[in-house]
């Protein structure tokens, strides 16, 4: 049983078009992150949501728009990709309202736009 | 904003060696953490020691952490080509909804 999945695991895509990747856990925690994670491996937060609400936005572009639904899911939607974009998104879980940040990381979602 | 930095960069170390790697951070922390990444895979949570601790182990694994010089290192001991991944340092805030990671240490282990 995979702890913290996301979808799609690979995904490519021309410049301008929207997309959609999914992230669901089932860890029972309250609080998913999204990180995105460059070409030379440094890892910068983007959002993190706490039982369902948005806790931190990271001066991320409006064009990416998180949506929670309930606690256990986290879905990253991206408006007209640029080039810039292309990057691993990795979706996180914690649990912090027991004050233990230690963080689960999903198998990432390598975007790669053309 | 980059909270951590790690040192060195890339590490390369025959099987057996210990490796020692390096963090530096630049705020006020509640905990900071390590975290391993094999390639091609998402990041696996090491240790986590807390701003009043000094010392922490796990198997063989030994982190130290100075907040008076916001530093903190990684050792581990008796190196298996296994442990070829990249090592991150990441702080937390108080909250604990905001861990920030450094660019990562690159270790080979050579069998």
């Amino acid at each position: 049983d995979t702890a913290v999945s996301q979808t799609p695991k690979y995904l490519v895509t021309q410049m301008g078009n929207d997309k959609s990747i999914k992230c669901e856990q089932n860890l029972g925690h309250d609080t998913m992150y999204w990180y995105k994670q460059d070409s030379k491996k440094f890892l910068k937060i983007m959002f993190s949501y706490n039982n369902k609400e948005l806790i931190i936005n990271e001066t991320v572009p409006n064009r990416f728009s998180p949506k929670s639904p309930d606690k256990a899911h986290l879905n990253l939607h991206i408006n007209s990709l640029e080039l810039g974009d292309s990057a691993v998104y990795f979706c996180a879980s914690s649990h912090t309202d027991r004050g233990n940040e230690k963080l689960f990381f999903g198998s990432g979602t390598q975007l790669s736009v053309l | 904003s980059q909270q951590g930095e790690e040192d060195p960069q890339a590490l390369s170390i025959q099987e057996g060696e210990n490796a020692t790697m390096n963090c530096s951070y630049k705020t006020s922390i509640n905990n900071l953490q390590w975290y391993r990444q094999n390639s091609g895979r998402g990041l696996v949570h090491l240790i986590l020691i807390r701003s009043n601790e000094r010392e922490k182990h796990s198997g063989r694994l030994r982190v130290t952490l100075d907040t008076s010089k916001k530093s903190s290192s990684l050792l581990i001991t008796a190196s298996r080509a296994a442990d070829t991944a990249s090592y991150f340092c990441a702080t937390s805030d108080t909250g604990g909804f905001k861990t920030i990671f450094g660019a990562g240490t690159r270790l080979f282990v050579k069998a």
